[in-house]
């Protein structure tokens, strides 16, 4: 199975500052059709998962520009240009390309 | 609007049985492979199971191979999960989502619980 490995897994952030979160996976993820199937997710607490970016780097309808996604290959980065408190939660990248799907461990952006 | 509702989630013993739903509304259902993914209290997700949109290929992750079985009709635009020799590992909150793409999920169900306790 194809691991992914996010870091850091928690990430105090001040307010209007930015933050990074880096996403490996152990294999590739370059799909037969030329696609990079990596996408990463919000999950905000006692909700569920809302996506926020696919292949790569296309942003979800209603997501603010604030996040941005880019990468290649098997280094994936997730940037949020300036935290707001609604930001607070629990970033995943997941990979899509090789089955099983899998995802990451998971980021814990707080607040500082 | 889009919607999926989970159900069936609930308290089985080791070894028992569920049957978990999904209700899809405000899109076209027969259109799109369907995914489980499952979150164990207090961790990360972990991918379950896809379904392609006539039902003819499924897919589980090896943890849950030969207990689980992914299944849909899409005369009712449902999803289900067939889950059986429960075991402890797998408590967790079972959503369903919608693969609007290859490789990626768009959309998601609020989930439903079940717990595998005695």
């Amino acid at each position: 199975d194809v691991v992914m490995t996010q870091s850091p897994l928690s990430l105090p952030v001040t307010l209007g500052q930015p933050a990074s979160i880096s996403c490996r996976s152990s294999q590739n993820l370059v799909d037969t059709n030329g696609n990079t199937l990596l996408s990463w997710f919000q999950q905000r607490p006692g909700q569920s998962p809302r996506r926020l970016i696919y292949k790569i780097a296309d942003r979800d309808s209603g997501v603010p520009d604030r996040f941005s996604g880019s990468g290649s290959g098997t280094d994936f980065t997730l940037k949020i240009s300036r935290v707001e408190a609604d930001d607070v939660g629990v970033y995943y990248c997941m990979q899509g390309t090789h089955w099983p799907w899998t995802f990451g461990q998971g980021t814990k952006v707080e607040i500082k | 609007e889009m919607q999926l509702v989970e159900s069936g989630g609930g308290l089985v013993q080791p070894g028992g049985s569920l049957r978990l739903s999904c209700a899809a509304s405000g899109f076209t259902f027969s259109y799109y492979w369907m995914s489980w993914v499952r979150q164990a209290p207090g961790k990360g997700l972990e991918w379950v199971a896809n379904i392609n949109q006539d039902g003819s290929e499924t897919y589980h992750v090896d943890s849950v191979k030969g207990r689980f079985t992914i299944s849909r009709d899409n005369a009712e635009s449902s999803l289900n999960l067939e889950l059986n020799s429960l075991r402890a590992e797998d408590t967790a909150v079972y959503y369903c989502a919608r693969a609007e793409a290859p490789g990626t999920v768009d959309h998601w169900g609020q989930g439903t619980l079940v717990i595998v306790s005695s």
